[in-house]
């Protein structure tokens, strides 16, 4: 059973990289790791997904190691409206043998 | 693309009273996930759906918690009778059949008093 462990909070200042790690010791083979970002009075919202290595888009960059044990999501040059929490998912949705846990998230913070 | 729709937005109801909540997902997407979202804390999966039949309830509370999908498409989370606990925003997703990306709508924030 996946299950992952993210800070509580981290704080930041615009124009600043951000990273932020997620641990998932129990990491199933089939398991994806999926990073989503979530303001308040919204539903979370798709951010970026990897298996293994690097994956990068328009927004972030998402960092696995070769055990796959850890994930780290990069927020490069951060503005104001990344003040939110990122959750950091650990799963299979199509599999009944990878169930589906959010962990409590990181609230993230960015300051003038 | 319309997203994934769910009404009410709001609701406010005293503890033993019945709720319903509706959910509409994109189209096409055959996975439907209910969540139940309480203040500071993560997402919580109550139940998921592939198409009309259920793949996870395992943490649905089904002495009170009901769902359906009738017909694989729209669906709805009944509580009856509600409790203090309840007080949260339940949240519906939708995916892709074997898709591992969801997509939430705004949720039904629920307050039982």
């Amino acid at each position: 059973l996946a299950k992952t462990t993210q800070p509580i909070s981290m704080d930041s200042y615009e124009g600043q990289e951000v990273n932020i790690t997620c641990s998932h010791n129990n990491i199933a083979t089939n398991d994806y790791i999926t990073w989503y970002q979530q303001f308040p009075s919204q539903g979370p919202r798709f951010i970026i997904q990897g298996y293994k290595t690097k994956v990068t888009n328009e927004v972030a960059s998402l960092f696995i190691p070769a055990d796959r044990k850890s994930s780290t999501l990069s927020l490069p040059r951060v503005s104001l409206s990344d003040t939110a929490v990122y959750y950091c998912l650990v799963g299979w949705g199509g599999s009944s043998a990878s169930k589906i846990i959010f962990g409590s998230g990181t609230r993230l913070s960015i300051r003038p | 693309e319309a997203g994934v729709a769910q009404s009410p937005r709001y609701k406010i109801i005293e503890k033993r009273q019945s709720v319903a909540f509706w959910c509409n997902p994109i189209s096409g997407h055959a996975t439907l996930y209910w969540y139940q979202q309480i203040l500071g804390q993560g997402p919580k999966l109550l139940i998921q759906f592939q198409n009309n039949g259920v793949v996870d309830d395992s943490q649905l509370p089904k002495d009170r918690f009901s769902a359906e999908r009738l017909k694989g498409v729209d669906s709805t989370l009944k509580i009856q009778p509600a409790k203090l606990e309840d007080s949260a925003v339940y949240l519906c997703a939708s995916s892709t059949e074997g898709g591992n990306i969801q997509y939430f709508g705004a949720g039904t924030r629920l307050s039982v008093l």
